[in-house]
């Protein structure tokens, strides 16, 4: 896990608020993976990024949810008037290669609570 | 639609003994399995994988076994020690057959308890 920066830890919002969730990946890491995980859940695929890129996001709820990966800065996680529904642990990962699934590393989560 | 199942939510296994996770998938696709261990309050941190064109995999006290045609894999770890205290995950990706998305699937996890 050493490495891979999620903050904030803890994000309260209200129903209808915006959240945004940020990761600094790995150094000379610029492949980042975003997970969420329900409660009683396992973990569940949302989006992958390069830098710049969305390379996948099949995983990604259609609407509300966005994701980037800016040529400088962490990735960033935003979600639109949030619902009760949103809250979980949203996790990211990094890795410095495509395919190589166990390679990525994972943060230690950001755990949202909407109210 | 869960493609990785982990039907134990708890284990319970005593210090010293052999503490045995179990996993099962139902996509064909999938050809690189992993095991997650993860803390309250941490990120999940690789333990060990294996590659479908395998069928063993050792790394110290664990060992991954994988049964493609039962499309099962179990995580053996032995002797069990009280740090051995988590939340276990499976995971599977098409990493060589290409399919699917580009992230790993997980099970539920199985919380395994290393009484003394």
């Amino acid at each position: 896990n050493a490495g891979v920066m999620q903050n904030p830890r803890h994000l309260v919002r209200r129903r209808g608020q915006e959240a945004r969730l940020r990761c600094s990946p790995m150094k000379g890491h610029s492949h980042v993976y975003w997970y969420r995980q329900l409660p009683e859940e396992g973990l569940k695929f949302m989006v992958y990024l390069q830098k710049e890129n969305i390379i996948d996001e099949s995983g990604m709820p259609k609407e509300r949810f966005s994701a980037e990966f800016p040529k400088e800065g962490p990735s960033i996680l935003r979600i639109q008037q949030v619902v009760r529904g949103d809250s979980a642990a949203y996790f990211c990962a990094s890795s410095l290669r495509k395919q190589a699934p166990h390679e990525q590393y994972f943060g230690p989560g950001t755990r949202l609570t909407v109210t | 639609d869960q493609q990785v199942k982990q039907n134990s939510p708890s284990l319970s296994v005593q210090e010293g003994r052999i503490s045995i996770l179990n996993c099962d998938y139902t996509n064909s696709m999938f050809d690189y399995f992993l095991w997650y261990k993860k803390y309250p309050a941490e990120g999940p941190t690789f333990l060990i994988s294996i590659s479908s064109i395998k069928d063993k995999n050792e790394d110290g006290r664990f060992t991954v076994f994988l049964n493609k045609s039962a499309k099962h894999l179990s995580l053996h770890i032995v002797p069990s020690q009280p740090g051995d205290s988590a939340v276990y995950f499976c995971a599977a990706s098409a990493m060589y057959s290409g399919g699917g998305a580009d992230g790993l699937t997980f099970g539920k996890g199985t919380h395994l308890i290393i009484q003394p």
